[in-house]
């Protein structure tokens, strides 16, 4: 099966700082990928939409110059986090879809195990 | 306004009895919706997709029904185990273009031995 994998899995880090998640589709290659933060008890929002060799499109209200995304490979999509703050503390996750294959294929999103981001 | 309502409250069921969790959505009109698990502290795992044309569909233990007249999905997990328990979320994409999914607040199961 697809399988996506996340990196680092928790990260503690000082306000001020900058922290980099990366995303890797081990199997498949993944034109698009997403960002989704989640919130204690709250559901998946998605943070942006990453595209293989464009720009990120982000949903309203993510600020692009916080939360800045390379999606440079067809395997690889990074989210840094620049200049954490504590409100920033939340549970990140990426996800992939394939690339070829039928409409349905293309319809499931497989995630990452998620990053758990801490700011001190 | 465009919603997903999955019930908030936890689910609790004895081992052996079916679990049946309730997805509602309010101005969309899916042509497929899906359904994720998620255990905590990591990231969903997909179950099962139901196309608009379909009425239901079954995967081992699992079943989801699609009533795009109740604008309604129902999730059904039979001879529930304690390994069931987790989140399950379901989701959907907003606008027939729109390749990212919009989920639901997902219904926390709880099966007790």
């Amino acid at each position: 099966g697809a399988v996506v994998s996340q990196h680092p899995s928790r990260v503690i880090c000082k306000s001020g700082t900058s922290v980099k998640i990366e995303c890797r589709s081990l199997d498949f290659q993944a034109t698009t990928m997403f960002w989704y933060r989640q919130f204690p008890k709250q559901s998946l929002m998605l943070m942006a939409t990453s595209n293989e060799g464009s720009k990120a499109t982000y949903e309203q209200g993510v600020e692009k110059d916080k939360f800045l995304i390379n999606h440079a490979s067809l395997t690889l999509s990074t989210l840094t986090v620049t200049s954490a703050h504590p409100e920033d503390s939340s549970f990140y996750i990426c996800s992939a879809r394939v690339s070829s294959g039928g409409a349905i294929a293309k319809n499931i999103q497989y995630f990452g195990a998620g990053t758990r981001l801490s700011v001190l | 306004s465009q919603k997903i309502e999955q019930n908030s409250e936890a689910l609790n069921i004895q081992e052996g009895k079916t679990a049946t969790l309730t997805c509602n959505y309010t101005n969309y009109s899916p042509a497929y919706l899906q359904w994720y698990r998620q255990d905590p502290g990591r990231g969903p795992v997909f179950l099962l997709l139901i196309r608009e044309n379909e009425k239901e569909k079954r995967k081992e233990r699992l079943k989801v029904t699609f009533d795009t007249t109740l604008k309604q999905s129902l999730f059904h997990i039979t001879a529930s185990q304690p390994a069931d328990s987790a989140t399950y979320l379901c989701a959907l994409h907003a606008t027939p273009g729109r390749r990212a999914l919009t989920f639901g607040s997902g219904t926390r199961l709880q099966v007790q031995p």
